[in-house]
């Protein structure tokens, strides 16, 4: 069965640093990516998702992930963080022509104003 | 347009009780789904429905059933709540019926089983 693996369950950081957020997944054939945002309080929501062509995704708020096959990654970046970004990230996966998401455990990132 | 709406928002149910949890989303969607967030577990699908009038299990379907009544809404029941079902239960709709399209979620619904 696939899995994912997201790297740290809880990253601390002060605000206009830099971000990077671990992503692996165990699939070895075709995938789509996504990485989910969910803001306290809020509904989850899509920041930004890859299925197809230039491997760097570009998604809102200034985040943008890149997708290496060869390291069956997709790692989340921001170069400067904001306070407004404390929120919990999930990497999710899905195999090809599959419907079901695969989640990562999430990733908890509080930025320190 | 509401998105997808879940209902109730909180539940604190007893060892042994059941309840439905119900979804409905406005967006003509065909695929919707059922996920438990847990803390250090991320997402985890229970039941998914890819169209009307199907539905198929997902990572951790014990214990819990599904019913799509009609296109907007698919609901989960407990029909004998357990403690290990305290977690925070989420719906999601989708536009086709494979995953390259966004899944939209609902608010959540928190349940907490004494």
């Amino acid at each position: 069965a696939q899995s994912v693996s997201q790297h740290n369950h809880h990253v601390i950081l002060s605000e206009a640093a830099s971000l990077e957020l671990g992503c692996n997944y165990s699939y070895g054939g075709t995938v789509n990516l996504f990485w989910y945002v969910q803001y306290p309080g809020q509904h989850l929501q899509l920041l930004l998702k890859y299925l197809s062509g230039d491997p760097l995704v570009k998604g809102i708020k200034g985040f943008e992930a890149e997708f290496i096959k060869s390291k069956f990654s997709f790692n989340l970046r921001k170069p400067s963080v904001q306070w407004s970004d404390t929120a919990e990230y999930f990497c999710a996966v899905n195999e090809g022509r599959g419907d079901k998401l695969v989640f990562g455990a999430g990733t908890i990132l509080r930025v320190k104003s | 347009n509401a998105g997808v709406t879940q209902t109730p928002k909180f539940q604190v149910l007893k060892t042994g009780q059941s309840m439905t949890l119900q979804c409905a989303q406005d967006m003509n969607h065909n695929s919707m789904y059922w996920y438990r967030q847990d803390p250090g577990m991320g997402l985890r699908l229970i039941y998914y429905s890819a169209s009307e009038g199907t539905t198929d299990k997902g990572e951790v379907p014990n214990g819990y059933n599904v019913s799509r009544l009609n296109k907007r809404e698919f609901s989960l029941r407990l029909e004998s709540a357990a403690p290990s079902q305290t977690s925070v239960y989420f719906c999601a709709s989708n536009p086709r019926d494979r995953a390259q399209e966004t899944q939209y979620f609902g608010p959540g619904t928190r349940l907490l089983v004494l």
